[in-house]
């Protein structure tokens, strides 16, 4: 099974600033095949269940907001909120896509400091 | 608008047995992949079953396998969970999601299930 591990488990971030939240996988998710990247971003409020936010790595969904960027490749893996918004406290957590079973990252916990 | 409504959650003793349903609206749910994640309380996502558009290809998280069994049903726009043999450890919200393919775009807002005595 493909092992993800995030981290921070939380991080507090003032309004506007910078939060980075990374992944890594235990082996690598990047296909020979199509040379893509098979790990995806979900953000869950509380109460309400995940919505993705990003797939192949790095493809922002229709109305995620461009303060969103997802980057990296292979077994390490990044997303990053560049502004700090109040609507952006939320739970985080990648996924791998690659293989079954598919797993989760155990989730990164957003707080305005 | 994309609707997944999950039903069928409830209280129910170990050792007992649970069929949870999704009703879909809004998508073209023959073509989509439809799948089962759960949430223990307070704990992160757990994948649970995965089936692919025509219903014969299925697959299983491994402590589920033998237990539950995924299904779908294209003429009424469901999918359904058939969960045995309930464990303590079974206990969370269960979720309905949809995609096209392994991982999903569209999500319901989720069913509890509670196993205990």
């Amino acid at each position: 099974d493909i092992v993800m591990t995030q981290s921070p488990d939380s991080l507090a971030v003032s309004l506007g600033e910078r939060a980075t939240i990374n992944c890594r996988s235990s082996q690598s998710i990047l296909s020979s095949s199509d040379n893509k990247n098979y790990l995806v971003w979900y953000q869950q409020k509380p109460g309400q269940p995940p919505k993705l936010l990003i797939s192949w790595a790095s493809t922002r969904e229709s109305g995620v907001p461009e303060r969103f960027t997802g980057s990296g490749s292979g077994t390490d893996f990044t997303l990053t909120i560049s502004s700090l918004q109040p609507e952006d406290v939320a739970v985080y957590y990648c996924q791998q896509c690659h293989s079954s079973p598919l797993t989760f990252g155990g989730g990164t916990k957003v707080e305005i400091k | 608008e994309v609707q997944l409504v999950e039903s069928g959650g409830g209280l129910v003793q170990p050792g007992g047995s649970l069929r949870l349903s999704c009703a879909a609206s809004g998508i073209t749910f023959k073509n989509y992949w439809m799948t089962w994640v759960r949430q223990a309380p307070g704990k992160g996502l757990e994948w649970v079953a995965t089936i692919k558009q025509d219903g014969d290809n299925k697959y299983y998280v491994d402590s589920v396998k033998g237990r539950f069994t995924v299904s779908r049903d294209n003429a009424k726009n469901s999918q359904y969970l058939q969960m045995n043999s309930l464990r303590v450890e079974d206990t969370a919200v269960y979720f309905c999601a949809g995609g096209w393919g392994w991982f999903w775009d569209s999500w319901g807002q989720g069913t509890p299930v509670t196993v205990s005595s």
